[in-house]
């Protein structure tokens, strides 16, 4: 099974841009990359998925390397509301995914 | 549109009690359900799965059980809950054809004393 890599935590300054980093080098060539991100207390929401090109919606933007082994999601401006735990999703075959411990994201003000 | 429901949102329990988490979908059909839990400080962690009524698949091992009565009707029950089984406790569905995109409820905090 494909598994992924991510820091435990990271800082961004309130209006900054963010750049969330992942590796999934053992990721297949069908396989998508999806991410989630679950603020305090809360259950996990998508965020975004992409394949091989960089992907673009009203939360957030997906960057894939050309290798696909890693992948970085970018909040352009980066909220308190954006203070939260993103997980970057490993696939698997079947109807079910992983969760692991993800990114801790602090929204400095 | 799609709308998911938990009860309770905060649940204490005694060891040895037994439990029974529900979960309830609404405005689709056929949907795929799931239960994860989350224990303090960790990842999630897939409980149970269901792609149908009464189809239900087992990740792991544990003194845990789910129901699925009905098309949207997810159960989550234990005969004997033990310290172990605190945790925040997420029910989620998805588009049958779709599984990476799921929807999750508002969770239930459940604490065993």
């Amino acid at each position: 099974d494909a598994k992924t890599t991510q820091p435990n935590s990271m800082e961004s300054n309130e209006e900054e841009p963010v750049h969330l980093p992942c590796n999934h080098s053992t990721i297949s060539g069908t396989d998508y990359i999806h991410w989630y991100r679950q603020l305090p207390s809360q259950g996990p929401e998508y965020v975004i998925h992409g394949l091989t090109s960089n992907v673009n919606n009203r939360m957030a933007s997906l960057a894939i390397a050309e290798d696909r082994k890693s992948s970085t999601l970018i909040l352009h401006r980066a909220t308190l509301r954006d203070a939260a735990v993103y997980y970057c999703i490993p696939p698997l075959t079947g109807n079910q995914f992983y969760f692991g411990t993800g990114t801790s994201l602090t929204v400095i003000p | 549109s799609q709308t998911i429901h938990q009860w309770p949102a905060t649940l204490v329990q005694p060891v040895g009690s037994p439990l029974s988490l529900e979960c309830t979908v609404e405005g689709t059909s056929n949907p795929n359900l799931y239960w994860y839990r989350q224990a303090a400080g960790r990842g999630l962690q897939l409980l149970f799965y269901s792609i149908g009524i009464d189809q239900i698949s087992s990740e792991v091992p544990q003194n845990l059980s789910a129901s699925r009565p009905q098309d949207r009707q997810f159960i989550l029950s234990s005969k004997k809950l033990l310290l172990s089984d605190s945790g925040f406790y997420l029910c989620a569905w998805s588009v049958r054809r779709d599984v990476y995109e799921q929807y999750f409820g508002p969770g239930t905090r459940l604490t065993v004393t």
